[in-house]
């Protein structure tokens, strides 16, 4: 399985400011997916990055808000945008492999993000 | 929405005994895959289970998989404290313009007792 590292992995950030989340696997990936999972919850898709092309953002998700970077096979960024407290939330990261099934993601550890 | 549902959302058993998770979804899918998240961490993947498939075990786990009822269930055998967690089902649906995106649902919270 893929090895996926995230960085920051917890941070506390003042309202207003903004804070840019990395991604790296060990090897290149087609897809890198960008979630937000908040206190309690279930894993809700922000965006799904392609190497070379723009993000394709879901429903209720903005570039503007989150915009995304994909500038290699093996790296991303995401970054959270003039943050509100409603954008503490855990954000975790995700691909698949080649070779693997159709959908089959691996996760990286997350980056608890924590707005006050 | 494709978003499946897990039941129960909290089950809480002893050590040794076998926890049973179920899934719901609501439209064709490709494959369902079981992921496993401690306490804030990332998630883990368990096990995948494809639609032509009814059954799928790897060491403690057995999955099934009703495509018929569009349902399948997680059974971890002789649990550990150690399987304390949240579990999550999630669906892929067929190819074509999902980039293989991933349907989550809201999860089941194990609590295994010592």
């Amino acid at each position: 399985s893929a090895v996926i590292s995230q960085k920051p992995s917890r941070d506390i950030c003042q309202r207003g400011t903004s804070l840019t989340i990395q991604c790296q696997v060990d090897s290149q990936v087609t897809m890198m997916f960008w979630y937000r999972q908040q206190p309690g919850q279930s894993l809700t898709l922000i965006a799904t990055a392609n190497q070379g092309s723009e993000a394709t953002y879901e429903s209720g998700f903005v570039i503007d808000k989150f915009p995304i970077s994909r500038p290699n096979l093996t790296f991303s960024t995401l970054t959270v945008s003039n943050m509100s407290p409603e954008d503490s939330s855990i954000y975790l990261c995700s691909s698949g492999l080649a070779g693997a099934a159709w959908g089959e993601q691996y996760f990286g550890p997350g980056t608890r993000l924590t707005v006050t | 929405s494709q978003q499946g549902e897990e039941d129960p959302q909290a089950l809480s058993i002893q050590e040794g005994e076998n926890a049973t998770m179920n899934c719901s979804y609501k439209t064709s899918i490709n494959n369902l895959q079981w992921y496993r998240q401690n306490s804030g961490r990332g998630l883990v993947h368990l096990i995948l289970i494809r639609s032509n498939e009814r059954e799928k075990h790897s060491g403690r786990l057995r999955v099934t998989l009703d495509t018929s009822k569009k349902s399948s269930s997680l059974l971890i055998t002789a649990s550990r404290a150690a399987d304390t967690a949240s579990y999550f089902c999630a669906t892929a649906a067929d190819r074509g313009s999902t980039l293989g995106r991933l349907y989550f649902g809201r999860g089941t919270q194990l609590t295994v007792w010592p």
